[in-house]
């Protein structure tokens, strides 16, 4: 069970805006510690799409963007597109564990 | 290029050992922060286990006392050791670099283990 909740899926029609919550506590997000968002395409491995909360990797387009606060960080995206079609994962640390933590998964589909 | 490459995957009987390793190219593993990561079939992701630049290593609960992550620097190779395997192990395993300000920057294309009778 991981300690950073995420909604299970959430969609939109092409050209949206959708956002996807993740719910941590004072040991992880709430205590200061970066929290990152990966997308995962079908069948392949992870890759960063936001670092340090609201930053994007060169590559990454404009479109997505975080946000972060208090325990809960968000991701959004906004012209929603058909290759936006993936899982979504935030990603923290977490001082009572003393483990890096990954959120419990987003699927974003696009109708 | 940046890139990592998984092997020793496979499938083993619950109790057998297995180790994984994770060939890295474009940087020096020894330099920076290597971990693994597993993502069970249908479920997300679970960090593992993390080696420091210093050496030092940390694990996910449940695997402390089964899995040892290791590294050769003449290699240029990351290894997770992994023994007493149980069913809920079965899952793609990661290696991935983390970054202190990025997060976990590269990740390998993944293999399975498949812990079964």
């Amino acid at each position: 069970q991981s300690v950073l909740t995420q909604p299970p899926s959430v969609s939109g029609a092409p050209g949206q805006r959708v956002t996807i919550s993740c719910t941590g506590s004072n040991s992880n997000i709430g205590a200061g510690f970066d929290v990152h968002w990966y997308q995962q395409l079908p069948g392949t491995a992870p890759k960063v799409l936001i670092y340090g909360k609201i930053n994007r990797p060169s590559g990454v387009p404009d479109r997505f963007s975080g946000s972060k606060s208090g325990t809960s960080a968000s991701l959004a995206i906004t012209g929603l597109q058909a290759e936006d079609e993936a899982d979504y994962y935030c990603q923290s640390y977490d001082s009572s564990l003393t483990s890096y933590v990954f959120g419990t998964g987003t699927k974003v589909t696009v109708l | 290029e940046v890139q990592l490459v998984e092997s020793g995957g496979g499938l083993i009987q619950p109790g057998g050992s297995l180790r994984l390793s994770c060939a890295a190219s474009g940087f020096t593993v020894s330099s920076d922060f290597m971990t693994w990561v597993r993502q069970a079939p249908g479920k997300g992701l679970e960090w593992v286990a993390v080696i420091y630049s210093s050496g030092v290593t940390s694990y996910v609960d449940s695997v402390k006392g089964r899995f040892t992550i290791s590294r050769d620097t003449s290699k240029n190779t990351l290894y997770l050791q992994m023994n007493s395997l149980r069913t809920e192990d079965t899952a793609v395993y990661y290696c991935a670099r983390l970054d202190t300000t990025v997060g976990f920057d590269y990740w390998g294309q993944g293999i399975l283990v498949t812990v079964s009778s």
